[in-house]
């Protein structure tokens, strides 16, 4: 079956890069995704890469897909504290019903 | 900016009361979703929806119950609360045309004394 799973908590000095990791089982996946949530509110597209891409770049998140160990990583240039929150990784199987497995979150946390 | 709104925000309740959560898109997407979020932050689906009169369960067992009558309108019902139903609520919804982004409403936090 599907999985995704993810480190739960990362945490970076302001300035710094930081770098989420997510694995998958489903190697018939095809769009993969990162989701942003911020405390009280509910999910928001960050960015999405295509399962034939291996990097996607747009502004200070960079996505790398390394389909044959299936792992994707958000990397986040010059953290700020806006970005502290919880980064979700998802899925698309084309033939999952639930069309997105999401991982467990991870909780990002930018000290000044 | 996505137009998917739930209502209520927050919501404090007794044992044994019944409740709806409100979800309602303005994007006319046809499928859309109900998670709940577990304090360690994992989402479980356990509801979607495919359009009008299409409901299934999802992968985590439920006792709340949901209806699509109307597009737009997707609410969640518990008919008796309990303690063990106290968690956030995500509503979402996705146009099958895309790249299947689903769009989340805000969520219901929830809690059941």
């Amino acid at each position: 079956g599907e999985d995704v799973e993810q480190s739960l908590f990362l945490s970076v000095r302001e300035g710094d890069s930081s770098v989420i990791n997510c694995t998958y089982t489903d190697s018939s996946s095809t769009y993969l995704y990162w989701y942003k949530q911020e405390p009280g509110a509910g999910l928001q597209l960050l960015t999405y890469i295509f399962s034939n891409m291996d990097m996607k770049q747009d502004q200070r998140l960079t996505v790398l897909l390394n389909k044959k160990d299936k792992h994707l990583s958000l990397r986040i240039a010059d953290t700020q504290t806006g970005d502290s929150a919880i980064y979700f990784c998802a899925e698309r199987s084309p033939g999952s019903a639930r069309q997105l497995t999401f991982g467990s979150g991870t909780q990002l946390t930018v000290l000044p | 900016e996505a137009d998917i709104y739930q209502t209520p925000r927050y919501l404090v309740i007794g044992t044994g009361k019944k409740i709806t959560l409100e979800c309602s898109q303005t994007m006319g997407h046809d499928k859309m979703y109900w998670y709940q979020q577990d304090p360690g932050m994992e989402l479980h689906l356990i509801h979607y929806s495919y359009g009008v009169n299409s409901t299934e369960k999802g992968d985590l067992s439920s006792e709340s119950t949901v209806s699509r009558i109307r597009t737009e309108h997707f609410p969640l019902t518990l008919e008796s609360a309990r303690p063990s139903h106290t968690s956030q609520y995500l509503c979402a919804s996705s146009d099958p045309g895309s790249y299947n982004e689903q769009f989340f409403g805000p969520g219901t936090r929830l809690t059941v004394l």
